[in-house]
């Protein structure tokens, strides 16, 4: 079945620290890619998505590439700053009619430091 | 203001008990969603309604039942309560049950069994 698996947290970074949080997924067909990110006592929030390959979701200077060769989808920020320490979830929805569960990551949790 | 509410946001109760979640979404999507949140993070999609229809409905025991009186409502009620029914519950919405459609989360109901 369709399965993603993330890198093994936690991760502490200091402020201004670049990030990158691996994710890679099993699929059959091109699947959909998403990052949430839930933040201390919060429901999940979509940080970006791709809907297909070559895309690239971006923001709040986060951005994540679906690279169908390597079927990863890795997160990454050039300046991590303390208001980013979450636990961030990469999830995939497969393709075709009838298949749009979310299928997520065991998430990584980030803490920045000052 | 909120898209996706909860209520309650916090529910202890005993072993045993009857307990029922709701949840509201205000966007006027017709797809909604319960997930699971473990104590290690872990989230994993428990049911599924599309247009009050029930699409997604993965194993879980036959003690949870959903209930959708509206499109906007989806409700969660639990017979027989157990220890290891203790998590967070999240529900979501999103536009259709399409793989490229984003879900939007609640704020979860932290539930725990005594």
């Amino acid at each position: 079945g369709d399965s993603v698996t993330q890198m093994e947290g936690p991760v502490t970074l200091s402020e201004e620290a670049f990030l990158t949080i691996n994710c890679t997924y099993t699929a059959t067909g091109y699947p959909s890619l998403f990052w949430y990110v839930q933040y201390p006592g919060e429901g999940l929030q979509l940080l970006l998505k791709a809907t297909k390959a070559d895309d690239k979701g971006s923001n709040k200077g986060f951005e994540a590439t679906y690279r169908k060769e390597t079927t990863s989808f890795h997160l990454e920020k050039g300046s991590v700053q303390v208001s980013d320490s979450a636990v961030y979830f990469c999830a995939l929805s497969p393709p075709g009619a009838g298949s749009y569960q979310l299928t997520f990551g065991k998430g990584t949790k980030l803490s920045v430091i000052p | 203001d909120t898209a996706v509410s909860q209520t309650p946001k916090y529910l202890v109760t005993q072993m045993g008990n009857d307990k029922s979640i709701k949840c509201e979404q205000n966007l006027g999507h017709d797809t909604m969603y319960w997930y699971k949140q473990d104590s290690k993070k872990f989230l994993k999609i428990m049911f599924s309604y599309n247009n009050k229809e029930l699409i997604i409905n993965e194993t879980v025991p036959n003690r949870f039942s959903p209930k959708s009186p509206d499109k906007a409502h989806l409700n969660l009620h639990i017979n027989s309560l157990e220890l290891g029914d203790s998590a967070v519950y999240f529900c979501a919405s999103s536009q259709g049950p399409r793989p490229t459609d984003t879900q939007y989360f609640g704020p979860g109901t932290r539930l725990t069994v005594l």
